[in-house]
Order: structure tokens, then sequence, then C-alpha cells
């Protein structure tokens, strides 16, 4: 089955870098892949959303990268704020049809 | 835009008893999802409706959960006995179609089983 893999561990970064988040992916080669970003006590909020045959997606200070020969998304934050602190989710459609998501990477900027 | 309005926001039951969450999607969305989240297993899809329809149910855990959505306006999942390893969070999200769309989430339904 599709599986999806973010790194389980805080990012701490200081303001003003450059966040780097990545996700993984196995088993299968979606069309498409999307970001959310989730505060505590909140539901998801839909991000980015970047198809295979796009390199990189540009949003604001936001960038997403999809490699699919390597199965890897990469989502940067430049000039990272205290606000951007949240947690961020990659997620895909599987074969079946349904979006499945990653467990999420918890970035903190610290001022 | 309201957005999705999910209700409660908190539930404390004990086991054994029923549980009823309720939803409101965006009006115009086709459709609707309901998901489940812990730390342990992250988001996971429980079931998903397409126009009020139920199109795959294969994520419901068990026998004991069962969902609804009498109307486009409206959804409930019913969780009928708890028990205590159903607390988690639950969320409800709606799209305006299948493919690419994004999914829109309500803030979720914390449900603690005692």
């Amino acid at each position: 089955s599709q599986k999806i893999e973010q790194n389980s561990e805080a990012l701490n970064i200081q303001e003003g870098k450059t966040a780097t988040l990545t996700c993984n992916y196995t088993n299968y080669s979606p069309a498409y892949l999307q970001w959310y970003r989730q505060d505590p006590g909140r539901g998801p909020v839909f991000l980015l959303l970047i198809r295979e045959n796009e390199k990189e997606k540009r949003k604001e200070r936001l960038k997403v990268t999809f490699d699919t020969t390597l199965k890897q998304s990469l989502f940067h934050i430049t000039a990272s704020q205290p606000a951007d602190s949240a947690t961020y989710l990659c997620a895909l459609y599987n074969q079946g049809g349904k979006l499945i998501f990653g467990q999420g990477t918890e970035l903190s900027v610290k001022p | 835009d309201a957005g999705v309005i999910q209700s409660p926001r908190h539930e404390v039951t004990e086991m054994g008893q029923e549980v009823t969450l309720r939803c409101k999607p965006i009006s115009g969305h086709n459709s609707l999802f309901w998901y489940r989240q812990t730390m342990m297993r992250g988001l996971e899809l429980l079931i998903y409706f397409n126009n009020n329809v139920p199109i795959d149910d294969s994520g419901m855990p068990e026998d004991r959960f069962s969902a609804k959505m009498p109307n486009a306006s409206f959804s409930t999942l019913k969780i009928q006995p708890s028990e205590p390893r159903d607390s988690a969070v639950y969320f409800c999200a709606s799209s305006p179609g299948q493919g690419t769309s994004p999914l829109h989430f309500g803030n979720g339904t914390r449900l603690t089983v005692t």
C-alpha cells in the first residue's frame, strides 16, 4: 500500500532562515501532491498543490518541489516568521482515489 | 463563507455510550469526508461521500461506526457503543468535487471516551 513519510522530529529554526520540510512516498506514483498547514486545535488548511509535470510551484514565501524520480517533495518557507510555526502535512491521492496524509512535521520558528 | 462547521467541539462520554458527531459542509461542495486523527496513526480517512452517496467506507474501523448524509448540508458520524480506543479528534472536510480539489476541513470534534 502507499506510504507517506515525513520527518517525525520537530524542526526548529531561527526567524529569517529558510525552513525545508521533506515528504517521501513509496509504492505509488501520484499525479499530484498537496501540502497543508495545521495549527493546534484546528483542522488542516490547504496551502499548495503541485502536479507531476511541475518541478516547482511558488506562492509568496512558499515553494514546493516534486521529484517523481526520487519520490519526494520538498516544502520551503523562505524568510520564516514565528507565525509560520505549525505542523505541515503532505498528502496525495492513492490508487484507490483516497487522499492520504503523512504524519506531519512540526515547525517552530524562534524570534 | 462560514467554512465547514462541526459540532460539538468537545465530547466526553463513558464507554458504552452512543456518540454522534455532526458536520455541515460548505454550501455547493459535492464531496464530504470524515477523518480521524491520533498521535499514533495521524489522519486516517474513515469514509467519504459524493453527492450524498457513500463512496468508500473501507476506513471505518468497525461496525460500531456508521455515517450518514441525509442531504447536501448535513452529515453525521455515529459510534455505538463507544470504547476508550475511539478517543481521537474527528474531522469533517468537504471539497467542490473529485480530482485535485483541495479539502476544506472543519476544526474537529475532540472525543474522549472514559
